[in-house]
């Protein structure tokens, strides 16, 4: 079955420390994505790679930071410096994210500081 | 800055009727347009895409227009039944997507 995870599903985190947000996909995908979806808001991006090794900042990169060592995985850190981490966060691929194909999302993880 | 309009108010209709949700677009030249379905605490899905140079588009239930002019999409779920109730998110993309906050549609029987 091919798809996109993430973990965990829900996170709680104390004010000050960093936290990894997981996101596999295994549909072969060469661009991935990390969006921030607050309520009331719609999706705004945070970082995306449209190759392994290589990624560029989205619309609110401050206070993330990702890797892209393998194909399948995007890994997203949530760092101290972010002002206001409590959210939902999603991942997404697509084919090539330069021509407009769809993207696949992941189910989430909702981040809750505590 | 580039903005994208879709209507904050849910939309309520009736079961069998035709539901249309717009989004409207300003200081932007998208190079296509997608439109996704969202339930709550769930990742989007993809449902329909259609670029600059195509007006319209079809899929069983499902059209959508794209009016570069008018800057502005329709997306139209006709014969709409309950288990179509859930926010539908357009977005705008050259190079990346970027998302409208959506609309609610409530199907009610």
């Amino acid at each position: 079955d091919g798809g996109i995870t993430q973990s965990p599903k829900y996170l709680f985190r104390k004010e000050g420390q960093n936290v990894t947000l997981s996101c596999e996909q295994n549909l072969n995908h060469d661009a991935m994505y990390w969006y921030r979806q607050d309520p009331g808001q719609g999706l705004r991006l945070i970082y995306y790679s449209q190759i392994v090794n290589d990624f560029q900042k989205g619309d609110i990169a401050e206070g993330y930071s990702v890797s892209r060592e393998k194909k399948e995985s995007f890994p997203l850190t949530v760092t101290s410096a972010q002002k206001n981490p409590t959210a939902f966060y999603l991942c997404a691929s697509s084919i090539d994210g330069r021509r407009g194909d769809e993207q696949f999302f992941g189910p989430g993880t909702r981040l809750t500081v505590l | 800055s580039q903005k994208i309009e879709q209507n904050s108010e849910a939309l309520n209709i009736q079961e069998g009727k035709t539901a249309t949700l717009t989004c409207n677009y300003t200081n932007y030249s998208p190079a296509y347009l997608q439109w996704y379905r969202q339930d709550p605490g769930r990742g989007p899905v993809f449902l329909l895409l259609i670029r600059e140079n195509e007006k319209e588009k079809r899929k069983e239930r499902l059209k959508v227009t794209f009016d570069t002019t008018l800057k502005q999409s329709l997306f139209h779920i006709t014969a709409s039944q309950p288990a179509d109730s859930a926010t539908y998110l357009c977005a705008l993309g050259t190079d990346k997507l970027i998302f409208g906050t959506g609309t609610r549609l409530q199907v009610f029987p």
